[in-house]
């Protein structure tokens, strides 16, 4: 199984900085790379399928980027509703894998 | 409206089985690879499976294999999770997820306790 290594697990920011998350796998995924937001109501909204590509309605400050093995999704200026849990995954291959998580929240 | 709607969660005593649901509507169900994945309480997400339009091909994780199998009903538009030999390790959310590109529609989710 390919394993996923999140960090940081914990990322305390302000209103309108930008943040970086990063997603490490354990082999490459040759992009295969995507990212999902989780609000404290459990809802998870899908950001970011193979490496780069915005899921429909997502908002521009949100981005990614990559290759290989190493992953980021880069939020350029927070806002508010963006205090949330991220997780990546791989679709690589089968099993599909997440990363352990990101608590993005308020400094 | 892409919708996804799991149904049949509860309280299940260990060693039981159950079976959820996964309603979908406002696309066509046919044309999609479905899955399933969940996340125990305080805990990250876990996938637990894929099944692609025609039921050919299934996939899931490892440790799961033997004991949760994934269906669909095209003409219901409705994915399946049977759940048996249920443990405690087993409570969670469960979520049902459209997957062409990454999962692009999650549902709510439908709770699943495990506890006598």
């Amino acid at each position: 199984d390919i394993q996923m290594t999140q960090s940081p697990s914990s990322l305390p920011a302000s209103l309108g900085e930008r943040v970086t998350i990063s997603c490490r796998a354990s082999q490459g995924i040759s992009n295969n790379l995507n990212w999902y937001q989780q609000k404290p109501d459990g809802t998870i909204k899908p950001l970011i399928y193979y490496t780069s590509n915005l899921q429909s309605g997502v908002p521009s400050r949100f981005s990614g980027s990559g290759s290989g093995t190493d992953y980021s999704l880069t939020i350029s200026s927070l806002e508010p509703e963006d205090f949330a849990m991220y997780y990546c995954q791989q679709d690589a291959s089968f099993p599909l894998t997440f990363g352990s998580g990101t608590k993005l929240e308020i400094k | 409206e892409v919708k996804l709607v799991e149904s049949g969660g509860g309280l299940v005593q260990p060693g039981r089985s159950l079976k959820l649901s996964c309603a979908a509507s406002g696309f066509s169900f046919n044309d999609y690879w479905m899955g399933w994945v969940r996340q125990a309480p305080g805990k990250g997400l876990e996938w637990i499976g894929e099944i692609n339009q025609d039921s050919s091909t299934i996939n899931y994780t490892p440790s799961l294999k033997d004991k949760f199998t994934i269906s669909r009903d095209n003409a219901q538009n409705t994915l399946y999770l049977q759940m048996s030999k249920l443990g405690s390790e087993d409570t969670a959310i469960y979520y049902c997820a459209r997957a062409p590109m990454g999962m692009d529609a999650w549902g709510q989710g439908a709770s699943v306790t495990v506890s006598s």
